[in-house]
């Protein structure tokens, strides 16, 4: 398996501009999480899911923040409108088990200038 | 509410030392706890996963340690090596809260 892939690894973006994120999970893995990490708050849960259903979204910052998996193999996370304050590193991991081992993708590297 | 701290958050050492790498929890009722490695500009890699149950986990020149009462967890490292150098997470998955909470790392460098 090629492992948790993310979408674009780098994202340099004007503010007001919508963003969208894509994460193709490792199969088989029924939980899927988006991170974001910054210097200031470390590594943060946004949302997850599990088998395709959001089930605690609890972290998403705003309502600028949205994010889908409309199957098991892929993910979005959306912003829009975007900010300079939403500029961190997101990051989508998956696992079998919400406690289990996760595995994280590359990262996508968000600039919002 | 749990929080996890890492200290220190950094750490350098020469090649070939032992150390030990700390993570503190506020609250006990923990169900399991990882250490992560994170190279820069890369994702987190698992290292080892604890159990609640559990004492201590091995694997390789790792050995993670686990004390629910106290809210302690220790990473060792031995005979530490060049390629090491990367920052260190743990996190711990609350009893109850369906997530995990990370600690803010432990950059380590190793010089040659």
């Amino acid at each position: 398996d090629a492992g948790v892939i993310q979408s674009p690894r780098h994202e340099v973006t004007e503010m007001g501009q919508e963003v969208t994120l894509r994460c193709k999970p490792i199969s088989g893995h029924d939980y899927l999480f988006w991170y974001r990490q910054t210097m200031m708050r470390g590594l943060e849960l946004l949302i997850y899911f599990n088998n395709n259903v959001p089930i605690d979204d609890s972290g998403m910052p705003e309502d600028r923040f949205s994010a889908k998996m409309p199957n098991a193999s892929f993910s979005t996370l959306k912003i829009q409108p975007s900010e300079p304050r939403d500029s961190a590193v997101y990051f989508c991991a998956t696992g079998g088990e919400a406690t289990d081992t996760q595995y994280f993708g590359p990262g996508t590297r968000l600039t919002v200038l | 509410k749990q929080e996890v701290t890492q200290i220190p958050a950094a750490l350098s050492v020469p090649e070939g030392e032992n150390l030990v790498l700390n993570c503190s929890f506020t609250d006990s009722a923990i169900y399991n706890l990882q250490w992560f490695r994170q190279d820069p500009g890369k994702g987190l890699t698992s290292l080892l996963l604890i159990q609640s149950s559990q004492r201590e986990q091995t694997s390789g020149r790792l050995n993670a340690s686990l004390d629910k009462s106290s809210g302690r967890s220790t990473l060792y490292i031995a005979a530490s090596q060049p390629g090491d150098s990367a920052t260190y997470l743990c996190a711990v998955y609350t009893s109850g809260t369906y997530k995990y909470i990370f600690g803010t790392g432990t950059r380590l460098k190793v010089l040659a």
